[in-house]
């Protein structure tokens, strides 16, 4: 059973474009989070949301917009893609201080 | 400077060996830490937490010192399957709890 999981897997698109990222957890966790691991490997936070409600928003530019439908989901829409862009986005759920990771959606931009 | 600040690697060792990584951090807020695996190209996932009484998981021992604000992690007995980038991590618990990822230290285990 798929814990958290997220769509699509890979993302190819040219800059200027609007794309969007699905996530879903079936953990009946409380708190969702979106991070994106760059080039160099780096792992950081970008969003966090408990209950929909949204309760970290690190420095990310405005052409990120998260939105929790219910606390089962955390969608990212990202407006006027960059180049800059291009980085595999992990969503992860967490009840207390676990983290649990969704498989990862892989987005080029070109 | 990093929050969290690991030696990226590679450490190259042979099947059997025992191998330690090291880790540091700045906030001395942290409160929770924890180590995780990343293999390659798949999401991290969590290997173990961090006490300052030391926590051990077969093979696997995690050790925290506060006063240092330094983890550690020893795995003994290497796999081939411990072949991984291994993440250390630091929280501020809490509400938001927010994780602080340090960049990861790549080990490959040789036959």
């Amino acid at each position: 059973d798929t814990a958290v999981s997220q769509t699509p897997k890979y993302l190819v698109t040219q800059m200027g474009n609007d794309k969007s990222i699905k996530c879903e957890q079936n953990l009946g966790h409380d708190t969702m989070y979106w991070y994106k691991q760059d080039s160099k490997k780096f792992l950081k936070i970008m969003f966090s949301y408990n209950n929909k409600e949204l309760i970290i928003n690190e420095t990310v530019p405005n052409r990120f917009s998260p939105k929790s439908p219910d606390k089962a989901h955390l969608n990212l829409h990202i407006n006027s893609l960059e180049l800059g862009d291009s980085a595999v986005y992990f969503c992860a759920s967490s009840q207390e201080r676990m983290q649990y990771f969704g498989p990862g959606t892989r987005l080029t931009v070109t | 400077r990093k929050e969290v600040e690991q030696d990226p690697g590679p450490f190259n060792v042979p099947e059997g060996a025992t191998v330690a990584f090291n880790c540091t951090y700045s906030n001395s807020a942290s409160q929770s830490f924890f180590w995780y695996r990343q293999d390659c190209r798949k999401e991290p996932k969590l290997l173990m937490s961090v006490y300052s009484s030391g926590n051990e998981d077969g093979r696997f021992t995690a050790q925290l010192n506060r006063a240092s604000q330094y983890i550690s992690l020893l795995i003994r007995d290497s796999k081939l399957s411990d072949s991984a980038t291994y993440l250390c991590v630091a929280s501020y618990g809490g509400a938001t709890n927010k994780l602080i990822f340090g960049t990861g230290t790549l080990l490959a285990v040789q036959p």
